[in-house]
């Protein structure tokens, strides 16, 4: 069974930095291209960031470029999400999603991020 | 920025209806568009792919046909489960984007 469980979510003061985790399962985590989507109720669904099997290449939404940095260790199976510079347009539930490679055949839970002092 | 325009923004349903919903994009996409189903508090689910490629695990009546910039939806007869909010996505150029979704209520 495919399984993409995030954590790190949370309360951060604006300017402020978090770091999220998606841990995969189910599926070749080395093979896939994985991806951060967040949600809010305003601003719907948004991609964030992608990044390939390799590492390279790397995009980001302009709305986060050079604050968010995505990254991947293969031999834990796991994406991350560096945060820094947070402000209140950041708040948002934040999903992992497996890119197949371009539409996102599985999601993680979501993990829900608060900017606010 | 390519803009995903979807319509209705709700749509009042019954069991059984035929349901249909519209995508438009701001430019031709191709066929380069994927359909989602998000239920409240859930993560969207993948229904299907490149405007017309039903996921595997996705039940027949869902279909999707279109190409360039004018995509549609179809459930052919509404079922309990399929009372959800639907999201369009482009994958045709970065950045991806949604739609702003259509909510589906009884």
């Amino acid at each position: 069974e495919v399984q993409l469980l995030q954590s790190g979510g949370g309360l951060v003061q604006p300017g402020g930095s978090l770091r999220l985790s998606c841990a995969a399962s189910g599926f070749s985590f080395s093979n896939s291209a994985m991806n951060w989507v967040r949600q809010t109720p305003g601003r719907g669904l948004e991609w964030v960031s992608v990044i390939s099997v390799s590492g390279d290449p790397i995009y980001y939404a302009d709305s986060v470029k050079g604050r968010f940095t995505i990254s991947r260790d293969n031999s834990k199976n796991t994406l991350y999400l560096q945060m820094s510079s947070l402000g209140a347009d950041d708040t948002a539930v934040y999903y992992c999603a497996r890119g197949a490679p371009d539409y996102y055949d599985y999601w993680g839970q979501g993990t829900l991020v608060t900017v606010s002092p | 920025d390519i803009q995903m325009t979807q319509s209705p923004s709700t749509l009042s349903t019954s069991v059984g209806d035929r349901v249909t919903i519209t995508c438009r994009a701001s430019q031709s996409i191709s066929r380069w568009l994927a359909w989602y189903q998000q239920k409240p508090g859930k993560a969207p689910k993948l229904l299907i792919y490149k405007a017309s490629n039903l996921q595997s695990g996705v039940p027949s009546r869902f279909s999707g046909s279109g190409s360039g910039t004018e995509f549609t939806l179809t459930i052919s007869s509404l079922q309990p489960d399929d009372f959800a909010t639907y999201y369009c996505q482009q994958y045709n150029t970065y950045p991806y984007t949604f739609g702003q979704g259509t909510k589906l209520e009884i």
